[in-house]
């Protein structure tokens, strides 16, 4: 079965560290990947995707990812983080003609 | 303006009470899909549905029925609500199921069943 998975439960970082987020799938083939962000109280909403082509994408709000193939990792970065960073992010995954998959979720706490 | 709406977006009710939670959205899209989002479980996927009449179950179907009459519309019927469907619901929506197409979220439901 597929499925995504997301190393850190919890990260708590202080503004101005840099930030990088774990995300790998478990299955070969051509994949899409997608990373979203749900901020307090709020619903999930895209952070950036990938499909195919320069293996680094970049986002909103200063985020980037790479996807990394011969890993099946599509980790989350952003060089500097704000204290309004703080939010949920997920990773998901799908490909064509199937479902999509989320990963468990990272909680991100930024302490001013 | 292009969205995913959700109602009610907040119900308290009892064990057994059926219930029926909306979801529409307005961009033609094909794919929808109802999740649940449960502390330290991330989200689960329910139920989803490829096109209109289509529909399959997700990884926690048990306790749910779904219907897609028709392209804008994927209501979540609960037919006996039990507390341990007290969550938050959240539906999505994308053009089509694979391909390049992200997810649409609605705002969320939040279900409480006493």
């Amino acid at each position: 079965a597929q499925s995504v998975s997301q190393h850190n439960h919890h990260v708590i970082l202080s503004e101005a560290a840099s930030l990088e987020l774990g995300c790998n799938y478990s299955y070969g083939g051509t994949v899409n990947l997608f990373w979203y962000v749900q901020y307090p109280g709020q619903h999930l909403q895209l952070l950036l995707k990938y499909f195919s082509g320069d293996p680094l994408v970049k986002g909103i709000k200063g985020f980037e990812a790479e996807f990394i193939k011969s890993k099946f990792s599509f980790n989350l970065r952003k060089p500097s983080v704000q204290w309004s960073d703080t939010a949920e992010y997920f990773c998901a995954v799908n490909r064509y003609g199937q479902n999509f998959v989320f990963g468990p979720g990272t909680r991100l706490s930024v302490l001013p | 303006e292009a969205q995913v709406t959700q109602n009610p977006r907040y119900l308290i009710t009892v064990t057994g009470k059926k219930l029926t939670v909306t979801c529409s959205q307005n961009m033609n899209h094909e794919y929808m899909s109802w999740y649940r989002q449960d502390p330290g479980l991330g989200l689960r996927q329910i139920y989803y549905s490829m096109n209109v009449e289509v529909t399959d179950k997700g990884d926690v179907p048990e306790g749910y029925k779904v219907s897609r009459k028709e392209k804008r519309n994927f209501p979540l019927i609960l037919e006996s609500p039990s507390p341990n469907q007290t969550s938050l619901y959240f539906c999505a929506s994308s053009l089509s199921s694979g391909g390049y197409n992200e997810q649409f979220f609605g705002p969320g439901t939040r279900l409480t069943v006493l």
